[in-house]
């Protein structure tokens, strides 16, 4: 079953604007990811949040995470239309084994000029 | 090498032959990940090694696949009597392994399997 699930689907917004994406997880997590994929090939990672951290930044990037919600967000500001593209967050459980990443069906974000 | 490394890079096959899809890790990367995404969907696990072992499977769809990784380093994902509906990307990552878990994951840029 899916672990992590973003929403909205797709999200088309203006040049300038922020992107607002959110994501929700089942179980316990030791640290979530997001991950940014150009043209269905490979994915480039964005940020990593700890299970015992509730926000990061990295440049035009913010991320939250409420593990009481199992959830989290990605904001990016002042949105480009390099930032088009599908996001994806991906999760790391603690089943006290496997490391194994679990993603979401992504948002596809489209940023108009 | 530099990245995450996978050949081909596009396949094209007729249906019900094998195919074997490559992946070569960053160096000194102990997880490796193999991952199916077919067109505008998202990410479908396949399997997870940790070294040479595979503590999770789960993910492979049926006995016509299988994965094997030796000397912790390269793996191969085996599709046996290909069918029209393995046509998806198959993509592979790697990352470190820390105490506290897992790091960031490096994606390679994916085999593109068309079966025809």
């Amino acid at each position: 079953s899916q672990q992590g699930e973003e929403d909205p689907q797709a999200l088309s917004i203006q040049e300038g604007e922020n992107a607002t994406m959110n994501c929700s997880y089942k179980t316990s997590i030791n640290n979530l990811q997001w991950y940014r994929q150009n043209s269905g090939r490979g994915l480039v990672h964005l940020i990593l949040i700890r299970s015992n951290e509730r926000e990061k930044h990295s440049g035009r990037l913010r991320v939250t995470l409420d593990t009481s919600k199992k959830s989290s967000s990605l904001l990016i500001t002042a949105s480009r239309a390099a930032d088009t593209a599908s996001y994806f967050c991906a999760t790391v459980i603690r089943d006290g084994g496997a490391d194994g990443l679990t993603f979401g069906k992504g948002t596809h974000l489209i940023i108009q000029p | 090498g530099a990245g995450v490394s996978q050949s081909p890079s596009n396949k094209v096959t007729e249906k019900g032959k094998d195919v074997e899809l490559r992946c070569d890790p960053i160096s000194g990367h102990t997880a490796l990940y193999w991952y199916r995404q077919s067109l505008g969907q998202g990410l479908e696990f396949l399997i997870y090694f940790q070294g040479n072992s595979a503590p999770d499977k789960s993910g492979l769809p049926s006995d016509r696949f299988s994965a094997e990784r030796t000397g912790g380093s390269v793996s191969t994902l085996t599709i046996q009597r290909t069918q029209q509906e393995d046509s998806a990307v198959y993509l592979c990552a790697s990352s470190t392994r820390t105490i506290t878990g897992a790091v960031e994951a490096f994606f390679g840029q994916g085999t593109r399997l068309t079966v025809v």
